[in-house]
């Protein structure tokens, strides 16, 4: 299974600070998007990012990708209290399929 | 405004009832999911749909089958539920545009206890 690892599994940080979450996947992708879910609802995309890209930014999400390492990370800068959720990346192989990692759950402490 | 309704959001069945949980995306996608969610597993694809008529097993097929019979629609049905088939189950779309742009648009899951 090409399933996504998210580190770490749970962060727990101050508001006002930044937050990163990585993702390490293995196999070639056309792309890897990163999603969150708050609490017993569905998920949203946040952004995504081709395999051909190396950084993005949306507001305050920032999001690198490292082909050759086979990964990501999520910056979240100036985190609120809104923020907290769980983050999970998932990746578009070329067979046109997704595989999400397992997610990390992130508590932004007012 | 995109949108993946999914026909309950909760639900409780008992072990050998026959389940089906209906997906209904209004984006005219090709492309659509079932996932279920468990803690500690994250997401995992039971099966798939890249058009009418079409299904394709994910990672956890068993004990599930889907029907695709109109675009909009796609349906998940457990013939006989098993109580390690209480989880949240995720429905997605997405079109199949240019390679690298593919995004999935979820619905709002339905949580399935089995007892």
């Amino acid at each position: 299974s090409q399933q996504g690892e998210e580190d770490p599994q749970a962060l727990s940080i101050q508001e006002g600070e930044n937050a990163t979450m990585n993702c390490s996947y293995k196999t070639s992708i056309n792309n890897l998007q990163w999603y969150r879910q708050n609490s017993g609802r569905g998920l949203v995309h946040l952004i995504l990012i081709r395999s051909n890209e190396r950084e993005k930014h949306s507001g305050r999400l920032r999001v690198t990708l490292d082909t050759s390492k086979k990964s990501s990370s999520l910056l979240i800068t100036a985190s609120r209290a809104a923020d907290t959720a769980s983050y999970f990346c998932a990746t578009l192989s070329p067979g046109n399929q997704f595989y999400f990692g397992t997610g990390t759950s992130l508590t932004v402490i007012p | 405004d995109v949108k993946v309704t999914q026909s309950s959001r909760y639900l409780v069945k008992r072990t050998g009832e026959k389940v089906f949980l209906e997906c209904v995306q209004d984006m005219d996608h090709e492309n659509m999911f079932w996932y279920r969610q468990d803690p500690g597993l994250g997401l995992r694809l039971i099966y798939f749909s890249y058009d009418v008529k079409m299904k394709e097993k994910g990672d956890i097929p068993e004990g599930y089958s889907v029907s695709r019979e109109k675009k909009e629609r796609f349906s998940l049905i457990l013939e006989s539920a098993s109580t390690n088939q209480t989880s949240m189950y995720l429905c997605a779309s997405s079109h199949p545009g240019l390679a690298g742009t593919d995004t999935q648009y979820f619905g709002p899951g339905t949580r399935l206890t089995v007892l």
